[in-house]
């Protein structure tokens, strides 16, 4: 079975400050893919970035960068320099590869930016 | 580009009525994915299809059932509603790679009373 967790259930920042988001995960899956997902206050889920099992190298993209530690079963997310436009609800989730293609998410971490 | 697109946007019903909620997937995806999120939730996998034919199931209730038509587009009805269905519930599509990444619907909020 697939299980992510996200221990941080709310991130209050004030705006340029960084803010990292914690994700653990767990499979029994060799191959899987992560992702993470921003949920803004309109409801809609927006993708941001994929990562499979193989590829530990993490990734910077404008303010967002992840840091993917396999030997650790965690897949951390960056905002640099926050903007209030970045307040919204992360999630991680989990493509268990070849078991299947559905997404398990995590419980999501709301994050706040206060200008 | 063309998005999923899911309809209604908002839905109100009464306990034990019908409801049925639509997706459209992106034009060329071939596999639909339907996950409900309940108020503070994260979203919880429902069902899939591919081309046509059921690929996964979750903690779908047997109220509901879905399908994929020809043109691919789906359909998820839901039956005797009662209040714990309310929820934001979302289609995603994705393409034909085993682990494209798929790609959600603005979501169709529904609301029973």
């Amino acid at each position: 079975a697939q299980k992510v967790t996200q221990a941080q259930t709310e991130i209050s920042v004030v705006e340029k400050e960084d803010v990292t988001l914690d994700c653990v995960y767990e499979t029994r899956d060799t191959t899987y893919y992560l992702f993470w997902y921003k949920q803004p206050p309109s409801g809609e889920l927006v993708f941001l970035i994929r990562r499979n099992s193989f590829d530990e190298q993490n990734e910077i993209s404008g303010r967002y960068s992840w840091n993917f530690q396999k030997s650790t079963s965690s897949f951390n997310f960056t905002i640099t320099a926050s903007q209030v436009v970045d307040s919204a609800v992360y999630f991680c989730a989990l493509n268990p590869g070849a078991a299947g293609n559905k997404l398990t998410f995590g419980g999501g971490t709301r994050v706040l930016v206060k200008p | 580009a063309a998005g999923v697109i899911q309809s209604p946007r908002h839905l109100i019903k009464e306990k034990r009525e019908t409801a049925t909620l639509k997706c459209y997937p992106i034009p060329r995806h071939d596999t639909v994915y339907w996950y409900q999120q309940g108020p503070g939730q994260d979203p919880q996998f429902l069902i899939s299809f591919y081309e046509k034919m059921q690929s996964d199931k979750g903690s779908i209730p047997d109220r509901f059932s879905a399908q994929q038509f020809s043109d691919y587009h789906s359909e998820l009805n839901m039956s005797s509603l009662e209040l714990g269905d309310s929820a934001l519930y979302f289609c995603a599509s994705s393409g034909r790679g085993l682990l494209d990444e798929q790609y959600f619907g603005p979501g169709t909020r529904l609301t029973v009373t």
